[in-house]
Parts: structure tokens; sequence; C-alpha cells
């Protein structure tokens, strides 16, 4: 049983193309998150939700935006994809008591090419 | 400005010996401090964690050391098995902020 399931896994396309990358959990956890892992391996985060409330929203173009449809999923969308967008993304979910030190629970990744 | 730093890319040892992964952070705010397994193609797994009014977290095979005046802090593995080749990644929270580092790949010899 996948605790935390991204899909799609890859997804290659053009530049200025927009594109959504989908996420669920099944742990019952009441936060997930959106997080980057650039060309250097550095592992950014996105978003946070908090029960379907935004509560981290680090500093990101506006063409990416997160929905939050309930607590178990969330969604990336992607508007005019470029070429520095390549990245793996990965959705991450936990328990939240106030921080950001609960473990999280992370999904495979979807590797994202922009041609 | 790299708040997590993981100075080692990659680290070899042998099967049996102990691994060394260390992390150096720079804010002083950061309270609480997690590490990562991650496996290629896969997400990163949670590994252990401790907090700042901790110096040393053990859980099976695994050791975390915290050492808050240095702002250093390392993760003790041992004995090492060929199962734990993977990349660890060191990360650091305070309140909603949560900075990872650069990871280090680890890769145990049989």
């Amino acid at each position: 049983d996948t605790a935390v399931s991204q899909t799609p896994k890859y997804l290659v396309t053009q530049m200025g193309n927009d594109k959504s990358i989908k996420c669920e959990q099944n742990l019952g956890h009441d936060t997930m998150y959106w997080y980057k892992q650039d060309s250097k391996k550095f592992l950014k985060i996105m978003f946070s939700y908090n029960n379907k409330e935004l509560i981290i929203n680090e500093t990101v173009p506006n063409r990416f935006s997160p929905k939050s449809p309930d607590k178990a999923h969330l969604n990336l969308h992607i508007n005019s994809l470029e070429l520095g967008d390549s990245a793996v993304y990965f959705c991450a979910s936990s328990q939240y008591n106030g921080g950001l030190n609960q473990p999280q629970h992370f999904g495979d990744g979807t590797r994202l090419s922009i041609l | 400005d790299q708040q997590v730093k993981q100075n080692s890319p990659s680290l070899s040892v042998q099967e049996g010996r102990i691994s060394i992964l260390n992390c150096d952070y720079t804010n002083s705010m950061f309270d609480y401090f997690l590490w990562y397994k991650k496996y290629p193609a896969e997400g990163p797994t949670f590994l252990i964690s401790i907090s700042s009014i901790k110096d040393k977290n053990e859980d099976g095979r695994f050791t975390v050391f915290l050492n808050k005046s240095a702002k250093h802090l390392s993760l003790h593995i041992v004995p090492s098995q060929p199962g734990d080749s993977a990349v660890y990644f060191c990360a650091a929270s305070a309140r909603n902020k949560l900075v990872f580092g650069a990871g280090t790949i680890l890769r145990v010899k049989s």
C-alpha cells in the first residue's frame, strides 16, 4: 500500500506549456508539502498545506499554484513552464504540531523535463 | 546561502565498520534536526531525529550526535551494511522553516 503517491512519475513537455502533478496520501496526515530538488540535489520546500490551509509559501514564482481539495490531496499546477523548472518534484506528508519537526513521508518524485 | 552543509559529497566504508556522516548548520534558531535516507528513484525516508535539548539519540544501529556550540551534528551507523548504501540528507528545523543539506552518498562495500 503506497503511503504517498504522486503522478506522473515522469513528465516531459515543451517550454510554455501548463502541467499538473497530483499527490495523494493515505496516512491520515493533516499536512502536505511540495519540494523541488534541483540539479545541485538540494531539497527545497515550496509549499505546505495544513488541513487545506496554506501555511508555508516559500519564494516561488506565482506560475506555481498548489491546490488542496482535501487534506489527503495536494496538487501542483505549473503555468508557462520554463527551462529552469526542470527538476524532481517531491510530495510529502506529516502530522503538524506547530512546526516542521515531525518526520515526513515522501512520494517517489516526479521528474519534470522541459524541452 | 547554505544554512545546512554536508561538506562530504561521498563516503565509502567497508561492511561492518562505522559510517560517520557529518552536517553543519549556521542558523542558531534551528531547534530540531532530522536525517533522511534516499535510494535512487525513490523519495527520502525518515531515519532518526534529535531535539536541540539533547546531545544524543540512538535507534538501533543509528545514532545522531548534536554539538550545539559547534553547530554540528553527525550520524553514526554501526555496523554498516551494504543495504545502507544510499544518499543521506541532514535537515534542520525552526518553527515553520525546514532546510535540507545537499546530501552525502554513502557506499558500503562488502
